[in-house]
């Protein structure tokens, strides 16, 4: 069975920094493009970053590029996305999910809540 | 980037009935699309890939629909659990977008 399960999540404040974690199992991860993707309170889905299998590319919306940085840990079947200079907009629950062979997302895990405010 | 737009943002239905989900892109995305359920305190769950083809495990009574601009997700005789909230997404190009959501919820 697939399982995604996000930790790291939490109160920040603005400007500081976070880390993410996401780990795998269930599948061979080193096999998949992985991504994070987020959800304001209230409103929609945005994605935030995709990561190669190799991690040697990584892709981002112009919201985040700059400022996040997707990597992976394929020993540890383990996802990650650093994030810096937050703002209170980047308030959300970020979620890790396992791109198919496109670029939709076949398994999401439950997410973990990220609040920016001083 | 490719807007998503979902017309409806709460829809009430009971069950037993059919519903239409309809999800509108700003260019033509082929059928570069994928519909998203979420149930409360539950992972998001793939629906519908490539416009039309279920995922596996999704049960028959959902279908799917359309390509270019417009895209319709359609659940015949609506079941309990059918209740939550529904995306759509396109991958066609990047950035990834998602439309705005619509709730379903029993009348």
């Amino acid at each position: 069975e697939v399982q995604l399960v996000e930790s790291g999540g939490g109160l920040v404040q603005p400007g500081r920094s976070l880390k993410l974690s996401c780990a795998a199992s269930g599948f061979t991860f080193s096999n998949y493009y992985m991504a994070w993707v987020r959800q304001a309170p209230k409103k929609g889905l945005e994605w935030v970053a995709t990561i190669s299998t190799s991690g040697s590319r990584t892709y981002y919306p112009d919201s985040v590029k700059g400022r996040f940085t997707i990597s992976r840990d394929n020993a540890k079947s383990s996802l990650y996305l650093q994030m810096n200079s937050l703002k209170s907009e980047d308030t959300a629950t970020y979620y890790c999910a396992r791109h198919n062979n496109y670029w939709y997302f076949d398994f999401w895990g439950p997410g973990t809540m990220v609040t920016v405010s001083s | 980037d490719v807007q998503m737009t979902q017309s409806l943002s709460y829809l009430a239905a009971s069950p037993g009935e059919s519903v239409s989900i309809s999800c509108k892109a700003s260019k033509s995305i082929s059928n570069y699309l994928a519909w998203y359920q979420q149930k409360p305190g539950e992972a998001y769950k793939l629906l519908i890939y490539s416009g039309s083809t279920l995922q596996s495990g999704t049960p028959s009574r959902f279908s799917g629909s359309g390509s270019g601009t417009d895209f319709t997700l359609t659940i015949r005789s609506l079941e309990p659990e059918d209740f939550g909230l529904y995306y759509c997404q396109q991958y066609y190009e990047k950035p990834l977008t998602f439309g705005s959501g619509t709730k379903l919820e029993i009348k």
